[in-house]
């Protein structure tokens, strides 16, 4: 079974600056997709940013974008330019190629004026 | 107007009631989802559906079924409900091919006294 960690429960940036939230994953597979999703206190889960394991490309959506290292089986996220709204609880989810998610349990992120 | 509504929002009930939460759709989508999420952790998948006669068990259906009335609507009931399935419940749909991207509900916010 995949597993997904998320070892910073909390972290904190300053408004516009820059900050990077990590994900490990385990699998056998080799075909699968990767995704960050952000809950805000109205608690709607909101996708972020999505990255297919057979692209070499990172992914890119505006001031998000990660670092896809698929032999270190790691996903972090980054964020550039840190806004108020930024301020939410992210999951990094994992798809399997048969359509199951599997979430990691979360970062909290706090931004500070 | 959603693509992905929920009823009810919030519901407070008490032990051993039978209880359903409701899941509709107008994306259109074929796959749908029921999670779990307790506080401070991920979500966990209860149960899903690739098309209406197709059903699978997730990772903590103990104590849960659905039913998948039609494409669109998808429910799950607790037979007899427990203090520790108190919870946010979130439905999710995708799309069979479409890089498997989830779209989640507003979520429903269970309360088992």
């Amino acid at each position: 079974a995949q597993t997904v960690t998320q070892s910073q429960p909390e972290m904190s940036v300053q408004e516009a600056e820059t900050v990077t939230l990590s994900c490990t994953y385990d699998t056998s597979e080799s075909d699968y997709y990767l995704f960050w999703y952000k809950q805000p206190p109205s608690r709607q889960m909101i996708l972020v940013i999505r990255q297919e394991a057979y692209k070499q490309q990172n992914a890119t959506e505006n001031r998000f974008s990660v670092n896809f290292q698929k032999a270190a089986k790691s996903f972090s996220l980054k964020i550039s330019d840190s806004q108020l709204g930024d301020a939410a609880m992210y999951f990094c989810a994992y798809r399997s190629n048969a359509g199951k998610s599997t979430f990691g349990d979360g970062t909290t992120l706090t931004v500070k004026p | 107007d959603a693509d992905v509504t929920q009823t009810p929002r919030n519901r407070i009930t008490k032990t051993g009631k039978r209880i359903m939460l409701e899941c509709s759709q107008t994306k259109g989508h074929d796959r749908m989802y029921w999670y779990r999420q307790d506080p401070g952790l991920g979500l966990r998948l209860i149960y899903y559906s690739f098309d209406v006669k197709d059903i699978n068990k997730g990772e903590i259906s103990d104590g849960y079924s659905v039913s998948r009335q039609a494409q669109a609507k998808f429910s799950l009931s607790l037979e007899s409900a427990i203090p520790n399935q108190t919870a946010l419940y979130f439905c999710a749909t995708s799309q069979t091919g479409q890089s498997y991207e989830q779209y989640f509900g507003p979520g429903t916010r269970l309360t088992v006294t």
